[in-house]
């Protein structure tokens, strides 16, 4: 069973650009979630998406926008970056259909924007 | 808003001793709750999670957790600690009907050989 994988591990960024992340979820997930770790702190939720629809928010700005694929895969993009993006962006995938809710996270990708 | 709170912040204790990690949530519904363990160099791995039944859980590596409804306390316990422990410590909290996980600020473990 091949767990869930994301890329890049580690990205530097300049103020104002624009980052893809990408998120490949654990066999048989079909629901994938972002998180932002910042420094000291725990995740944050970002978004969740199912059927290659965003299902529920946190409090984040529309500049941070995500994708699904029929793989089940996911992006997370962040337009006009700032430094306070700088975190550890997490993915975590999930089966909604075993009722169980538990979600598998990946290592992260480590943003740094300068 | 619902939040969850970790009392302890940094813990740092020798081997064998007995742990109690503090988590506390502030959503009055009815609830999931989770235990996260992220090791050094390593990404987040469920240790423990309640859902109904039983308050008192088990999880992996001996750790098991409480829920207390009364007190929205659902705390981490391991009754002898070893150094390969030493980790940071997430409670979570899942709010029935919602799919987001609202994880508190962490405790840092140190267990000291």
């Amino acid at each position: 069973e091949t767990g869930v994988t994301q890329s890049p591990t580690h990205l530097i960024k300049t103020r104002g650009q624009q980052v893809t992340l990408r998120c490949s979820s654990q066999s048989g997930h079909n629901t994938v979630s972002w998180y932002q770790q910042a420094l000291g702190q725990g995740p944050q939720f970002i978004f969740q998406y199912y059927r290659e629809e965003e299902n529920g928010r946190g409090n984040f700005p529309p500049r941070f926008s995500g994708l699904q694929f029929p793989n089940y895969s996911s992006e997370l993009n962040v337009n006009a970056l700032e430094l306070d993006d700088s975190a550890l962006y997490l993915c975590a995938s999930s089966n909604r259909q075993d009722g169980s809710y538990e979600q598998y996270f990946g290592p992260g990708t480590r943003l740094t924007v300068t | 808003a619902q939040s969850v709170s970790q009392h302890n912040h940094h813990v740092i204790l020798s081997e064998a001793a007995s742990l109690e990690l503090g988590c506390n949530y502030s959503y009055g519904g009815t609830v999931n709750l989770f235990w996260y363990v992220q090791y050094p160099g390593q990404h987040l791995q469920l240790l423990l999670k309640y859902f109904s039944g039983d308050p008192l859980v088990k999880g992996i590596k001996g750790f098991e957790a409480e829920f207390i409804k009364s007190k929205f306390s659902f705390n981490l316990r391991k009754p002898s600690v070893q150094w390969s422990d030493t980790a940071e410590y997430f409670c979570a909290v899942r709010r029935t009907g919602f799919q987001k996980l609202v994880f508190g600020t962490g405790t840092r473990l140190l267990v000291s050989p």
